[in-house]
């Protein structure tokens, strides 16, 4: 089955760019989305098909995808980007997530 | 605006049954997609399963085949997970989560609160 790999951990002091990858096998070739998840809160959509933002999600988020990784990268990094991060993709009639990324704002 | 309306926290025992469920709100239910993703404690996330409710078409990962069932209730917009036999190794938070009509590049782009269960003898 089709594995989706992430650091476990990303550190990144405010006002700074953090970026987060999720490396597949030729993940390029598929539509990455990502989830954002705050302690004790339900995850939320903030970036699909590889570099879409939903509305009401601000700029400093962007997302890339080439080759076998993914990458989401958050820019003038703000305490409350401090969340777990999410990679997703649809494979083989299935949903698979990255194993996710905790950001710390330090 | 897009809600997802979970039932509430359940405490069971090893063994019992359970039905929890999810009503969408605010969105054509009958043509979307909707399933549940399980997030043990302190780990990541797990998709489960999608059904949808137009025509009851049932997607699972293969981990939870024949572990679970997800149904849905047309009539009342409301989607179900259900267990006959719980075991500890099923306390976890589940959410239910609501994507679009077509399976191509899915993603999840509501997700409910979560629904807390807890397995303990």
């Amino acid at each position: 089955s089709y594995e989706l790999t992430q650091p476990p951990s990303v550190s990144v002091a405010p006002g700074k760019t953090a970026r987060i990858t999720c490396g597949g096998d030729n993940i390029g070739s598929k539509s990455v989305h990502w989830y954002q998840q705050k302690p004790g809160q339900a995850p939320l959509l903030v970036i699909y098909s590889d570099s879409a933002r939903p509305s009401g999600i601000p700029e400093r988020l962007s997302g890339s995808n080439s080759g076998n990784t993914a990458t989401l990268t958050i820019s003038r990094a703000a305490a409350g980007d401090e969340a777990d991060y999410y990679c997703q993709v649809w494979d083989s009639n299935a949903a698979v997530f990255g194993t996710g990324t905790r950001v710390t704002v330090l | 605006e897009v809600q997802l309306v979970q039932s509430g926290a359940e405490v069971k025992k090893p063994g019992e049954s359970l039905k929890i469920s999810c009503a969408g709100i605010g969105y054509s239910f009958t043509k979307s997609w909707i399933g549940w993703v399980r997030q043990m404690p302190g780990k990541g996330l797990e998709w489960m399963g999608i059904i949808f409710p137009d025509d009851s078409d049932t997607r699972y990962n293969r981990s939870f085949q024949g572990q679970v069932t997800i149904s849905a209730d047309k009539s009342l917009s409301t989607a179900f997970l259900q267990w006959s036999s719980l075991k500890a190794a099923d306390t976890a938070t589940y959410y239910c989560v609501v994507g679009g009509r077509a399976l191509l590049n899915f993603r999840f782009d509501h997700w409910g609160p979560g629904t807390l269960v807890t397995v303990s003898s």
